[in-house]
C-alpha cells in the first residue's frame, strides 16, 4: 500500500507563473488535507477536502489559492501569479475519516519563486 | 502565544542516554499526534493519542497523554543516531479535523 504520494518534489516557478501541486491519497482514505511549512514557522493548515467537496479552506490565502479534489485523480492544489513569498514546502496529508484516524502526510512539494 | 508548545525547542544528547520532549496545549484536545520530519523531508507518523491517560509504544520511543494537563510527552529511551530529526506534535484544538502544529523540537543525538 503506498503512502501519500506528492509531486513534484521540487518545483520553481518565475514570478508571475502558476504552480500545480499534486497530491495522490493513500488507497482507501477520501479525506485530504494540505498545509504549508514556512521557514521559522509551523506547519499551517491551508485546506480540508473530501472527493469532490471543500469542507474548510480557512488556511486558504484568499486570492490566488484554489484547492480541488475530483472524484478521480489526485487533489490538486493551484497557485496561480505566484510570488515570492508563496516559496514554501507544501505536504498533503491523508486520513480514512477525521480526526479519530491515523493521518499520514507525503513528502512535500517544495517551492522555490525566482 | 503559540496554541501547541514544545519543549525543549532543541535538544543534543549523548547516544544511548534517554530524552523526553514535551508538548502543552492552552485547548481542548482532539487527539494528538506525534510527527518526526527529517530536513527537507516529509513527516514521518510516530504515534497518535486519543484518550487521557493512554500511552503507546513503538520501538523505543513512548508516547503519552495527559487529558487533564492537556499535555503530551514522547520519551526515546536508549537514544541512537537514527532517532535524530525534528519531533512536530500536532493536535485538533477545538476541531475534530484541523491539526495545529508545535514549532517542533529539533533532536541532536552525537555518537
Amino acid at each position: 500500500n503506498a503512502g501519500v504520494m506528492q509531486n513534484p518534489r521540487h518545483l520553481v516557478r518565475r514570478r508571475g507563473q502558476e504552480a500545480r501541486l499534486r497530491c495522490s491519497p493513500m488507497k482507501g482514505h477520501s479525506h485530504v488535507y494540505w498545509y504549508r511549512q514556512l521557514p521559522e514557522e509551523g506547519l499551517k493548515f491551508m485546506v480540508y477536502l473530501q472527493k469532490e467537496n471543500i469542507i474548510d479552506e480557512s488556511g486558504m490565502p484568499k486570492e490566488r489559492f484554489s484547492a480541488e479534489f475530483p472524484k478521480e485523480g489526485p487533489s490538486i492544489l493551484r497557485i496561480q501569479q505566484v510570488v515570492r513569498g508563496d516559496s514554501a514546502a507544501y505536504f498533503c496529508a491523508s486520513s480514512p475519516g477525521r480526526l479519530n484516524t491515523e493521518a499520514f502526510f507525503g513528502q512535500g512539494t517544495r517551492l522555490t519563486v525566482v | 502565544s503559540q496554541e501547541l508548545e514544545q519543549s525543549p525547542q532543541s535538544l543534543i544528547v549523548q547516544e544511548g542516554k534517554n530524552l523526553t520532549i514535551n508538548c502543552t496545549s492552552s485547548k481542548t484536545l482532539y487527539g494528538l499526534y506525534w510527527y518526526k520530519q527529517k530536513y527537507g523531508e516529509g513527516l514521518i507518523f510516530l504515534m497518535m493519542l486519543q484518550k487521557g491517560g493512554e500511552e503507546k509504544s513503538h520501538e523505543k520511543i513512548t508516547a503519552k497523554l495527559d487529558e487533564k494537563k492537556q499535555q503530551s510527552s514522547l520519551h526515546i529511551t536508549a537514544s541512537q543516531p537514527s532517532h535524530a530529526g525534528i519531533y512536530l506534535c500536532g493536535a485538533g484544538l477545538g476541531s475534530n479535523y484541523k491539526l495545529t502544529f508545535g514549532k517542533g523540537t529539533l533532536l541532536t543525538v552525537n555518537p
